[in-house]
């Protein structure tokens, strides 16, 4: 298994562009999510979504969305990139159906983004 | 809503010395995990606790979670400068199974050969 793949690893960007970041996995978990990680604050999330056709809002959704229309992707839109949109992105994935013992989640190697 | 504390935010020990990073809920979690995140790299899961006053031992980390279920730790004995890197918990809503966790800011350890 790949497990969870996120493409690009780095980009950069000009104000008010729009791009895409990927993010793909392979063990056919319900819940994917995308973070955002800045120095001193964490990871917070930004969209999640529990299953294909599922998905909700986190913590900083603005300027980003999601559309989850299969199990295995969940890309991350940006509409009109802005300089606080620099960041480092993390796609991660985990079950989510109640029974599992241990939902633990499993982070792609993450996408670092620059916008300028 | 929800929040997860955790504190320090910053640790810097020389090597052999313990470390304790501390977590606090504002509400009850189902179970609460931990995950070390090495300098460039990601978050990778250690463990997760789910019963009350558990407590799970690896090697040098001992992990707890608290009797109401709101607060957690995680102790590492005589530091290595393998230990570098930020641990951040996350906690899930009691009675939740649909996935979302909520992370702590992380604890960023330094250890000084």
């Amino acid at each position: 298994n790949a497990g969870v793949t996120q493409t690009p690893k780095f980009q950069v960007l000009k104000t008010g562009q729009s791009m895409t970041l990927q993010c793909a996995q392979d063990m056919n978990h319900e819940y994917m999510s995308w973070y955002r990680q800045d120095p001193g604050m964490g990871l917070r999330l930004i969209h999640y979504s529990v299953g294909a056709g599922i998905t909700d809002q986190g913590e900083v959704p603005n300027g980003y969305n999601v559309s989850r229309s299969t199990t295995e992707d969940f890309p991350l839109r940006l509409l009109s990139a802005a300089p606080s949109q620099t960041s480092v992105y993390f796609c991660a994935s985990s079950y989510s159906r109640s029974g599992r013992s241990q939902n633990e989640q499993f982070f792609g190697p993450g996408t670092r983004l620059t916008v300028l | 809503g929800q929040q997860v504390m955790q504190i320090p935010q910053y640790q810097h020990v020389q090597e052999g010395e313990d470390f304790t990073t501390y977590c606090n809920s504002s509400t009850t979690l189902s179970n609460i995990q931990w995950y070390k995140q090495r300098p460039g790299g990601h978050p990778v899961f250690l463990i997760q606790l789910v019963k009350s006053g558990e407590v799970k031992k690896q090697k040098r980390l001992t992990f707890q979670f608290g009797e109401a279920k709101k607060n957690s730790s995680l102790h590492i004995t005589a530091t290595q400068t393998t230990d570098v890197g930020t641990y951040f918990c996350a906690g899930r809503n009691r009675g939740s199974t649909l996935g979302r966790l909520y992370f702590g800011r992380g604890t960023q350890l330094t250890v000084w050969p």
